[in-house]
């Protein structure tokens, strides 16, 4: 049962456009969503979050939307860089025993070409 | 600053053998997340260790695996045996979770073990 979705498992994208990943979740309890970012042979680092009380949050050329409603997340790229070629995951988290356990989905690998 | 770092980056080994998988979290953190990264399901989380206890052993896939915080600056993740559907890259995560248990501590991932189980 998983409880964060990536159902595309690769996006291509011209460099200089806008790239869009989207993440879907099914659990409401979820109070907090992270983009992390992942090059080959490293560990992923964390890109960009949002709380639940939050339907946008901006980062340079990064943002993150969220609608409750339709449990669903995006992370827009503009304008889309080369070195943002990488793979992309989403993560949910959710205070359960005592710590706030991170849920990820499978990942969308994002090729940006020029 | 050493970020998270993990021995060995490369295990391939024999169905049966023992694989013991090393992680040392950076200084200062008192919480420490394994976590396995396949295609299919992509990173699930298999224990969390607060100040080397741990806490949530969940994910762990069953009884062959076992995790270990003997101090706060190392922790091993034991298959015995391994299996060829343990063929998987290992993450080791640490923050410092603070004193609101419910707010969220950014987590740190090491480069992560590929291990290869034939």
């Amino acid at each position: 049962d998983q409880q964060v979705k990536q159902n595309s498992p690769s996006l291509s994208v011209q460099e200089g456009r806008i790239s869009i990943l989207n993440c879907d979740y099914t659990n409401s309890m979820f109070d907090y969503f992270l983009w992390y970012k992942k090059y080959p042979a490293e560990g992923p680092t964390f890109l960009i979050s949002i709380s639940s009380i939050k339907d946008k949050n901006e980062d340079g050329r990064f943002t993150v939307f969220l609608n409750k409603s339709a449990k669903h997340l995006s992370l827009h790229i503009v304008p889309s860089q080369p070195g943002d070629s990488a793979v992309y995951f989403c993560a949910a988290s959710k205070f359960s025993g005592g710590y706030n356990k991170l849920i990820f989905g499978a990942g969308t690998r994002l090729a940006v070409h020029p | 600053d050493a970020g998270v770092i993990q021995s060995p980056r490369h295990e391939v080994t024999e169905m049966g053998q023992e694989v013991t998988l090393r992680c040392k979290p950076i200084s200062g953190h008192n919480s420490l997340f394994w976590y396995r990264q396949t295609m299919m399901r992509g990173l699930e989380l298999l224990i969390y260790f607060n100040n080397n206890v741990p806490i949530d052993d969940s994910g762990m896939p069953e009884d062959r695996f076992s995790a270990k915080m003997p101090n706060a600056s190392f922790s091993t993740l034991k298959i015995q045996p391994s299996e060829p559907r343990d063929s998987a890259v290992y993450f080791c995560a640490s923050n410092r979770q603070g004193l609101v248990p419910s707010k969220y501590y950014e987590q740190y991932f090491g480069p992560g073990t590929r291990l290869t189980v034939t």
